[in-house]
Formats: structure tokens, sequence, C-alpha cells
């Protein structure tokens, strides 16, 4: 499985557009971007995935870059209730049954 | 639906101890997959089951023990507890035809 790269932390403002970005630049061509959440205490949420097309959904955007070497995931407009620890995953599609997570990137959403 | 339910949602056990935990979900989901959480860590794979009567080792299978003899239920089963088993555990589920894995609210486990 390709190994992604994701900063520690990231704030944003309330209301603002929160960007996520993560590097995976191993990725090979059969392999998606997932994204999952998790919320303190809280089991992992699934939140979007794409191959390479961006693809919107009711919970966010995911940009993914021409070689896919890298991706972003976009929170339109991030409330409070965003604040949690976002997991950038790459795996084959039908394979998500079994994921690896790294240590993700906490998003604090401040009033 | 009640999704994934996971009991229970706190234990203390004793090393040596032996201990099951539950996992269901009312999805008529085929995958199912065991995780651990260790503090501010990543959740790590143990075991998985790709339908009833199937199931496959994960990551970090040593210690623990898996059956699937219904679709509904997974059962995680610690045979001798160590202070290294404590952790978080995930249950989570998913369709054959979907890619949303739901996740249930997990159980802390403390071996002392």
């Amino acid at each position: 499985d390709a190994k992604t790269t994701q900063p520690t932390s990231m704030d944003c403002a309330e209301g603002r557009a929160a960007n996520l970005p993560c590097n995976h630049s191993t990725i090979s061509g059969n392999e998606y971007v997932y994204w999952y959440r998790q919320i303190h205490s809280q089991g992992p949420q699934y939140i979007i995935h794409g191959l390479k097309n961006n693809e919107t959904n009711e919970m966010a955007s995911l940009i993914i870059t021409e070689d896919r070497k890298s991706s972003t995931l976009i929170l339109p407009h991030a409330t409070l209730r965003d604040t949690a620890v976002y997991y950038c995953i790459v795996r084959v599609e039908g394979s998500n049954y079994k994921l690896t997570f790294g240590k993700g990137t906490l998003l604090t959403v401040n009033p | 639906n009640a999704g994934v339910t996971q009991t229970p949602k706190f234990q203390v056990l004793k090393t040596g101890q032996s201990m099951t935990l539950q996992c269901a979900q009312d999805m008529n989901h085929e995958y199912m997959s065991w995780y651990r959480q260790d503090p501010g860590m990543g959740l790590r794979l143990i075991h998985y089951s790709v339908g009833a009567g199937i199931t496959d080792q994960g990551e970090v299978p040593n210690g623990y023990n898996v059956s699937r003899s219904t679709t509904e239920d997974f059962p995680l089963r610690l045979l001798s507890a160590a202070p290294s088993q404590t952790s978080v555990y995930f249950c989570a589920s998913r369709a054959d035809f979907q890619e949303t894995q739901y996740f249930g609210p997990g159980t802390r486990l403390l071996v002392l």
C-alpha cells in the first residue's frame, strides 16, 4: 500500500474552508484515496474517496492532483463539530475493510 | 437500524484473564473488521472477515482469536490478557457493494 504523509495538526476558523493536504507520491494506478475522520473518543467516520477525478458529497470535496501524488480534502464551511483527526488512506478499491491508519491530521476549528 | 454495536463499553482485566469483545451489526454486511487504537496512534487492523465462516489475520493478530459463525456477529477473543493489550478496540462493517465502512463506538480495555 502507498504510504501517506499528512501534517500533524492544522487550525481553521469557524465558517471558513478547511483544506487538509495529503501526500501519496508512491500511489499505484489502481489505488484510491480514502478520507476518514475520528471525533474524540468515537469510531472513525468515512468521509469520501476518489481515484483521479475530483469528488464531492454532502460532507466534503476531494481534489486529487493530475499526477495523483497528492490530494486535498476540503470542508467548505468548517464548524466546531468538524474538530477531529482526519486520516488520508490509500487502498485498492474494495479493500477498505482492512485499512491502515496513520496518525492523521488533528484539525481544530476555532470560534 | 442500530448499526454497529459493541459490548462492553469498558472493561478491566487482570493479566492472564480471558474475555470476549462482542461486535454485532444489523445491516447484513459481508465485511467485518477489528481494529485496536493505542493512545496517540492510528488504528491497526487485528482480524477481518469477508463473510460468515471466513476470517483472516490483519497487522497485529497475535493474542487474539476471531470467528464468524453468522453474518451479524464477529466476536474478538483475548486468550490470555496482557498489559500490552490495553487499548481501545473498534469493530467495523461494510457491505459488499459499498465503500462506506461503519465503525462501532469502541470498547475501552484496561489490562492490569
